[in-house]
């Protein structure tokens, strides 16, 4: 594909309700990251992939975020019990094996009522 | 705590104007620093990536400066266009790896006629 895509561009969600978004990064990128960007800041780190393995998760702020990549290509951001401040938008990058470059999706913007 | 700061928050310029935009960091130790635009509603696009080697990089009308002494980096924009309005955001890491990256708030710049 020409880049990094996200699904879907935006999503309301009752509070209480689970949300899955979904990230198909670039074909053979190796890497792939999950920001989250709220209203007027920059994206904050919340988990990163190498493959299919998860090999850093300090950023999801609780135990309601779960992410995964179990064939190391597209990947699921599932938000459980979804709350008020989890309202942002929510960024995906990939990044191949030797370039320092990530290449970032358009989001996904969620809104918790 | 590893922190990026951006000046100024926002700033309005006329169209055809240079302007200057400052980043201020305290990551370390610095493996590398990158500006990213972002346009409304979409994710960050590379502009520039500099180590700590190189003290200055162009990408057209986009000049990024830095200075690892002084933790500090400018991204100047010349003959300023329409299409130069978004916001800016300053990136620093402290690996030579892919994560995680320090995301500075980032200037939103408008240019208008």
């Amino acid at each position: 594909g020409a880049g990094v895509s996200q699904s879907p561009r935006y999503k309301v969600a009752k509070r209480g309700q689970d949300v899955a978004l979904r990230c198909d990064p670039i074909s053979g990128h190796v890497s792939l990251f999950w920001y989250q960007q709220a209203l007027g800041q920059g994206p904050e780190f919340l988990t990163y992939f190498q493959n299919e393995a998860q090999l850093d998760k300090s950023g999801l702020p609780s135990d309601r975020f779960f992410a995964e990549r179990p064939e190391g290509s597209v990947s699921t951001l599932k938000i459980q019990r979804t709350q008020q401040e989890d309202s942002a938008v929510y960024l995906c990058a990939s990044l191949r094996g030797s370039e320092e470059t990530q290449y970032f999706g358009p989001g996904t913007r969620l809104l918790v009522l | 705590k590893n922190q990026v700061e951006q000046s100024p928050q926002s700033l309005i310029i006329l169209e055809g104007k240079n302007c200057t935009l400052q980043c201020n960091y305290t990551v370390s130790p610095f493996s590398n620093l990158r500006w990213y635009k972002q346009d409304t509603g979409r994710g960050p696009v590379s502009l520039t990536i500099m180590t700590f080697s190189e003290n200055t990089k162009s990408n057209g009308r986009y000049t990024a400066t830095l200075d690892a002494d002084t933790k500090q980096s400018s991204l100047h924009i010349t003959a300023s266009q329409l299409s130069d309005s978004a916001s800016y955001i300053c990136v620093v890491s402290d690996y030579t790896g892919n994560t995680p990256l320090v995301f500075g708030k980032g200037t939103r710049l408008s240019v208008i006629a």
